[in-house]
């Protein structure tokens, strides 16, 4: 049973870069895409990018000039950076892994990240 | 800005049937990207409902079904029952966003 932890300083600074870590157990990193995606205090999913581990990405046109995937295959996790962050930057933000279905069938518990 | 509509709330009295609507166009829904629905329960993580139109995840109650139907998706929930009070979401890609994922505003499901 794959399961996904996400970890991040919950707290950053207007026009820093935030950082956050989605650790994989239960299976490989380099089996599946994987995504991130954020939801905003009382407001709707927004899908940030997916990516595979040997490079491949895609990434929402809106966050694209800001964000960055990679992963760390020794460690089996992936992570999330996103830079010069505002106030929009607030949220909920989820990791998943996008399974054969291309459906997102496994979440993380989320981290809140406060701008 | 989501790309895909639907109705803020939705309610139904326990045991009745309520559906969904997701409006796109032919740039996501129209052009055949598969459709998956997620249910969020309240301070929970989303978890997949139905996955490409019409098909349910093991574990998934038989009184949720999907539908497509030109460029709109529709999720029903029959038989009503008090733990399906959550938010739900719709979700596609779209290829006038380079294939991104989209997902919809969200319906929040009120069991009366």
């Amino acid at each position: 049973q794959v399961q996904l932890q996400e970890s991040g300083p919950g707290l950053v600074q207007p026009s820093e870069t935030l950082s956050l870590t989605c650790a994989v157990s239960g299976g490989s990193i380099s089996s599946s895409y994987w995504s991130w995606i954020r939801q905003p205090p009382g407001k709707g999913l927004e899908w940030i990018g997916h990516f595979y581990y040997s490079g491949s990405v895609n990434y929402n046109p809106s966050l694209k000039s800001r964000v960055t995937m990679s992963a760390d295959s020794s460690k089996n996790q992936f992570s999330l950076k996103v830079s010069s962050l505002t106030a929009a930057d607030t949220a909920v933000y989820y990791c998943a892994r996008r399974g054969t279905t291309r459906a997102l069938d496994i979440w993380g518990q989320g981290t809140m990240v406060t701008v | 800005q989501s790309v895909l509509t639907q109705p803020p709330s939705v309610s139904g009295a326990p045991g009745q049937r309520v559906t969904i609507s997701c409006t796109g166009d032919n740039s996501n829904i129209g052009a055949y990207y598969d459709v998956n629905w997620y249910q969020q329960l309240p301070g929970k993580a989303p978890k997949l409902l139905i996955y490409a139109y019409s098909d349910r995840p093991s574990g998934v109650p038989d009184r949720f079904s999907g539908s497509k139907s030109g460029t709109s998706a529709s999720l029903a929930i029959n038989g009503l029952q008090a733990e399906d009070e959550a938010d739900y979401y719709c979700q596609s890609s779209d290829n006038s966003l380079s294939s991104s994922y989209v997902f919809g505003t969200g319906t929040k499901v009120t069991v009366l």
